[in-house]
């Protein structure tokens, strides 16, 4: 079975401030991705970045950067100088490959505030 | 690039009333999911199609709750005699498979209130 655990369920920072959000996961699965969604206030979940098990580079698009550690399995997120806007729930989510197992395990998510 | 939509995007019900949502995927995409989030938590899996075939159902999909996909275009999912354990925010997701690999865009959702 697979499992994602966010351990901070709430974070609040004052804006500028780089703030990371944890994710850990278990799968048995040796080929699995990794994933991040935000959700805002109105509720739609947006897709921010996929992350195959075989790339552990680490990546990095504008303000964003994801941190993936196969070795802990862990898959965390910052956010350099975190702006109002980032406010949201963020979600890590993992699939395995192939079928049925393309449907995604959430973790609880982590409410951020990022307040003015 | 049309996203994902979802119709109604708030339902409220009395318990025991039949209701049905709309989901209109991303019109290249095979694969259409739907899954429930209630408060505080992350969505959780329901079921999925690909094209118009059911493929996998969750545990958490009662006898209660029937989803199709006719054509392969949109689907729809209905709740029969609804409890007030099913208020909750249903979220469908389509995707496109490309080799081995898959990204699921989600609608706004439909948030339903059972009284």
């Amino acid at each position: 079975a697979q499992k994602v655990t966010q351990a901070q369920t709430e974070i609040s920072v004052v804006e500028k401030e780089d703030v990371t959000l944890d994710c850990v996961y278990e799968t048995r699965d040796t080929t699995y991705y990794l994933f991040w969604y935000k959700q805002p206030p109105s509720g739609e979940l947006v897709f921010l970045i996929r992350r195959n098990s075989f790339d552990e580079q680490n990546e990095i698009s504008g303000r964003y950067s994801w941190n993936f550690q196969k070795s802990t399995s862990s898959f965390n997120f910052t956010i350099t100088a975190s702006q109002v806007v980032d406010s949201a729930v963020y979600f890590c989510a993992l699939s395995g490959s192939g079928g049925s197992n393309y449907k995604l395990t959430f973790g609880k998510g982590t409410l951020l505030t990022v307040n003015p | 690039d049309t996203g994902v939509s979802q119709d109604p995007r708030h339902k409220i019900t009395k318990r025991g009333q039949n209701v049905t949502f709309r989901c209109d995927p991303i019109s290249e995409h095979n694969r259409l999911y739907w899954y429930r989030q209630t408060l505080g938590q992350g969505p959780e899996f329901l079921t999925y199609f690909q094209n118009e075939a059911q493929l996998e159902k969750s545990r958490l999909l009662s006898d209660r709750f029937s989803a199709e996909r006719p054509k392969g275009s949109f689907s729809t999912l209905e709740i029969q005699r609804t409890e007030q354990g099913d208020s909750a925010m249903y979220l469908c997701a389509s995707g496109r498979t490309s080799g081995s690999r898959e990204t699921q865009y989600f609608g706004p959702g439909t948030r339903l209130l059972v009284l």
